[in-house]
């Protein structure tokens, strides 16, 4: 089993919809989650940090679920500029991180 | 710059050749890791530093690869005997929250 593991996709959305991805990570002493964004050849960036009691960010909501090792990430009303790989980040041992394949977005009109 | 500078940006080479590949990490930065990342695939690790501790060298594909950092700062990759399957663009990054990533090296084995 992987580490961590993502729908590849890809999701094709209207623009305005709202999506959501989910992923799984094997390691229960997991301490770390977040979310990456990567836009086609370009490098991953920081989207945001998953905390245990959930947190918003405009339009995003990231949840984390420690009993089901899980991690969320919703878009409300996705705009074509959302469409990228959004990656799964989770930290090991020694503050490691181990990245998801990436679950790819795109939001049409 | 502020930001993780790799060289070269590009690097075509003939199969069975050495290629070494740098990383100048932010300032500062203790965490040095390098991930590679083929063609529609996702970021794969090689290996991360840490410190003074030894290095994580569990995602290195086989014994050609090797990397070193001097100084606690800049990184070497190193692969030896490239293979075409070593085709892919190498990104280093620095620290772990946010992780800085650079530009990456697209590594092309002819």
């Amino acid at each position: 089993r992987k580490e961590v593991e993502q729908d590849p996709g890809p999701f094709n959305v209207p623009e305005g919809a709202t999506v959501a991805f989910n992923c799984t990570y094997s390691n229960s002493a997991s301490q770390s989650f977040f979310w990456y964004r990567q836009d086609c050849r370009k490098e991953p960036k920081l989207l945001m940090s998953v905390y245990s009691s959930g947190n918003e960010d405009g339009r995003f909501t990231a949840q984390l679920n420690r009993a089901s090792q899980y991690i969320s990430l919703l878009i409300r009303d996705s705009k074509l500029s959302d469409s990228a790989t959004y990656l799964c980040v989770v930290t090991g041992g020694g503050n490691k991180l181990t990245f998801g394949t990436g679950t790819q977005l795109k939001v049409e009109l | 710059g502020a930001g993780v500078s790799q060289s070269p940006s590009n690097k075509v080479t003939e199969k069975g050749k050495d290629v070494e590949l740098r990383c100048d990490p932010i300032s500062g930065h203790t965490a040095l890791y390098w991930y590679r990342q083929s063609l529609g695939q996702g970021l794969e690790f090689l290996i991360y530093f840490q410190g003074n501790s030894a290095p994580d060298k569990s995602g290195l594909p086989s014994d050609r690869f090797s990397a070193e950092r001097t100084g606690g700062s800049v990184s070497t990759l190193t692969i030896q005997r490239t293979q075409q399957e070593d085709s892919a663009v190498y990104l280093c990054a620095s620290s772990w929250e946010p992780q800085h990533f650079g530009d990456g090296t697209r590594l092309s084995i002819l």
